[in-house]
């Protein structure tokens, strides 16, 4: 079955730029998604993209799509504090989504 | 308008109790989620319905879980004889269909002692 890893933690400042990462193996995917989960919180849909498609950008989001190599990526430009949270990649498979392990943004002033 | 709402927001029981988790999705979506997610890890596929049966139950780890959706819209994940291992956050998505982008509930934080 599908299997989606993240590196679990990342730590930028203020004002940066930040790229949280994320591989799959399962190519059949037709979306991938990016959520945002707050301590205590659900989920919060940031964006999603289409599977042929190579990037998308919305707001301060820009999301990468390398299919060869079955890679995704989430910046976040101008990271503010109040982006601190675990960013969850996933796919679908079906309907059912399958989620990586989370990304924990630390934001420091 | 109103998101995926989850009741309880905690549920506290006893090993060997039965209990029972209620979703009400957005309005008008026709696809309704169960996840589970447990401390530090991302959320499980348990079970998904697209109106008022079940199309893909492959996730649930056993028969001690059971959901239904008797009319489409609201959703119960029942589990009996409660297991510690069944303490996770159990979270809830909605789509406006079958492949939809999902909307999540706050989730109900299950705690088995």
């Amino acid at each position: 079955g599908e299997d989606v890893e993240q590196s679990l933690f990342l730590s930028v400042r203020e004002g940066d730029s930040s790229v949280i990462n994320c591989t799959y193996t399962d190519s059949s995917s037709t979306y991938l998604y990016w959520y945002k989960q707050e301590p205590g919180a659900g989920l919060q849909l940031l964006t999603y993209i289409f599977s042929n498609m190579d990037m998308k950008q919305d707001q301060r989001l820009t999301v990468l799509l390398n299919k060869k190599d079955k890679h995704l990526s989430l910046r976040i430009a101008d990271t503010q504090t109040g982006d601190s949270a675990i960013y969850f990649c996933a796919g679908d498979q079906g309907g059912k989504l399958i989620f990586g392990q989370g990304t924990e943004l630390s934001v420091k002033p | 308008g109103a998101g995926v709402s989850q009741t309880p927001s905690n549920k506290v029981t006893e090993k060997g109790k039965y209990v029972e988790l209620r979703c009400d999705p957005i309005s008008g979506h026709t696809a309704l989620y169960w996840y589970r997610q447990s401390l530090g890890q991302g959320p499980e596929f348990l079970i998904y319905f697209q109106g008022t049966g079940a199309a893909d139950d492959s996730g649930l780890p056993n028969d001690r879980f059971f959901a239904v959706r008797p009319e489409g819209s609201v959703s119960t994940l029942k589990i009996q004889r409660t297991e510690r291992g069944d303490s996770a956050v159990y979270l809830c998505a909605s789509s406006p269909g079958a492949g939809g982008e999902q909307y999540f509930g706050p989730g109900t934080r299950l705690t088995v002692t």
